[in-house]
């Protein structure tokens, strides 16, 4: 199976920083990067949806200019937790998506965030 | 609008005995359906998954599900459960290749001994 890596697997912030998580595909292209977020004890909600080169696509209720994606290549994806507050503790984790793999996603291991 | 309900929020089991859990899926389409685990503070695994070819999927670790369309439904079994499976499962359901896949709320299975 496909590899992905996310960096880093936790980190825990002061309430008003910002916090950078990297997700690779290292054996893959990653046309599309999917981003999740998991609550605890929820389930995964889709955060937002970027094409390589160009702008996001964010689900209603999540805030463009608070969760800052940027996918400038084929194998890394970020996403910037702008002004970080206690409320957007929880599980981040990347999808990235070959084109024309049908339906084979895959999954980061997942960053936990934890603001104080 | 796809959706996916999972039926049960907390299955309990004994060592050895049978597991159950249990989904539904609503599609537009002909849609693709996943069985994910994830264990506690750890990343999703795929345990298997339905793309239109056969209905009886076999997954890892002694997993299966069948796809009844009839029903709408994608049931996961396992003949015994195992101490290890302990985790939280979640059906996952998507249309079309490359697009979101949209997650149930997912259930906790607790494996007594």
């Amino acid at each position: 199976g496909a590899v992905v890596s996310q960096h880093p697997s936790w980190v825990i912030c002061k309430s008003g920083t910002s916090v950078k998580i990297e997700c690779r595909s290292l054996d893959f292209q990653a046309t599309t990067m999917f981003w999740y977020r998991q609550f605890p004890k929820q389930s995964l909600m889709l955060m937002a949806t970027s094409n390589e080169g160009s702008k996001a696509t964010y689900e209603q209720g999540v805030e463009k200019d608070k969760f800052l994606i940027n996918h400038a290549s084929l194998t890394l994806s970020t996403l910037t937790v702008t002004s970080a507050h206690p409320e957007d503790s929880s599980f981040y984790i990347c999808s990235p998506t070959m084109a024309g793999v049908m339906n084979e996603q895959f999954f980061g291991p997942g960053t936990r965030l934890t603001v104080l | 609008a796809q959706s996916v309900t999972q039926l049960d929020s907390h299955v309990s089991v004994s060592e050895g005995t049978p597991v159950l859990l249990r989904c539904n899926y609503s599609s537009s389409y002909s849609p693709s359906l996943f069985w994910y685990v994830q264990h506690p503070n750890k990343g999703l695994q795929l345990l298997l998954k339905y793309t239109s070819a056969a209905t009886l999927v076999k997954g890892i670790n002694g997993f299966e599900a069948e796809f009844k369309k009839s029903e709408t439904s994608f049931h996961l079994t396992k003949p015994s459960a195992h101490m290890s499976d302990a985790a939280e499962y979640f059906c996952v359901v998507s249309e079309q290749a490359g697009t979101a896949l949209i997650f149930g709320k997912g259930t906790t299975l607790s494996v007594s001994s």
